[in-house]
């Protein structure tokens, strides 16, 4: 069974700090994405890493995909109230599946 | 707006009841899924249409959950005698299914059921 487990489960810090959530996995993935989800809305695509070490920077957002591409860390920078969400990262194995871990809460406060 | 959508956002609905989604996916991809995601939760996978093909249904989804693609458009959620554990996000989501393809799915904003 193939599972993403993510940690933090929650995590409230201060406008201007910084942070990192982890997603880890024992399977190896072909590609991961990392989604935010507002509460009442479906969640929305950030980034898509492919290559084991790959880094991605999207604005203060940093994705990094593990060497042997089971694992992936997103690191905010100065985080901001507005990057307040559930961050969910998925993996996909190639196939038609994409399973989700059951996401990071941040909670930015001004 | 070309984003995948569903209707209705919200259902409230009594036990024994019948429900059904609607999900109108983004035009050009021909693959369609279902996931139902709780409170506290990540989506769980439900099931996979490859065009009007459904291809993949998970053991989540019981007799009582029924879905279609006809014409390989639009698909429906249907469920079937609500429980009160039917209570959820039921999100629907496209990609554009290429080969090889890095697996990115477009969500809708969802359908909340409340089952009392």
């Amino acid at each position: 069974t193939q599972l993403l487990e993510q940690s933090p489960q929650f995590l409230s810090i201060q406008e201007g700090e910084n942070l990192t959530v982890y997603c880890n996995s024992s399977s190896v993935f072909s590609s991961l994405q990392w989604y935010r989800q507002e509460p009442g809305e479906g969640p929305v695509l950030l980034v898509t890493v492919v290559t084991g070490g790959e880094v991605k920077k999207l604005k203060r957002l940093t994705f990094q995909f593990g060497d042997a591409r089971k694992d992936s860390s997103l690191h905010i920078t100065a985080a901001q109230p507005g990057d307040t969400g559930l961050y969910l990262c998925a993996g996909h194995t190639g196939g038609f599946k994409t399973i989700f871990g059951a996401g990071t809460r941040l909670f930015v406060k001004a | 707006d070309t984003g995948v959508s569903q209707d209705p956002r919200h259902k409230i609905t009594k036990r024994g009841q019948n429900v059904t989604f609607r999900c109108d996916p983004i035009s050009e991809h021909n693959r369609l899924y279902w996931y139902r995601q709780t409170l506290g939760q990540g989506p769980e996978f439900l099931t996979y249409f490859q065009n009007e093909a459904q291809l993949e249904k998970s053991r989540l989804l019981s007799d009582r959950f029924s879905a279609e693609r006809p014409k390989g458009s639009f698909s429906t959620l249907e469920i079937q005698r609500t429980e009160q554990g039917d209570s959820a996000m039921y999100l629907c989501a496209s990609s554009p299914g290429l080969a090889g393809g890095a697996g990115e799915l477009f969500f809708g904003e969802g359908s909340r059921l409340t089952v009392l």
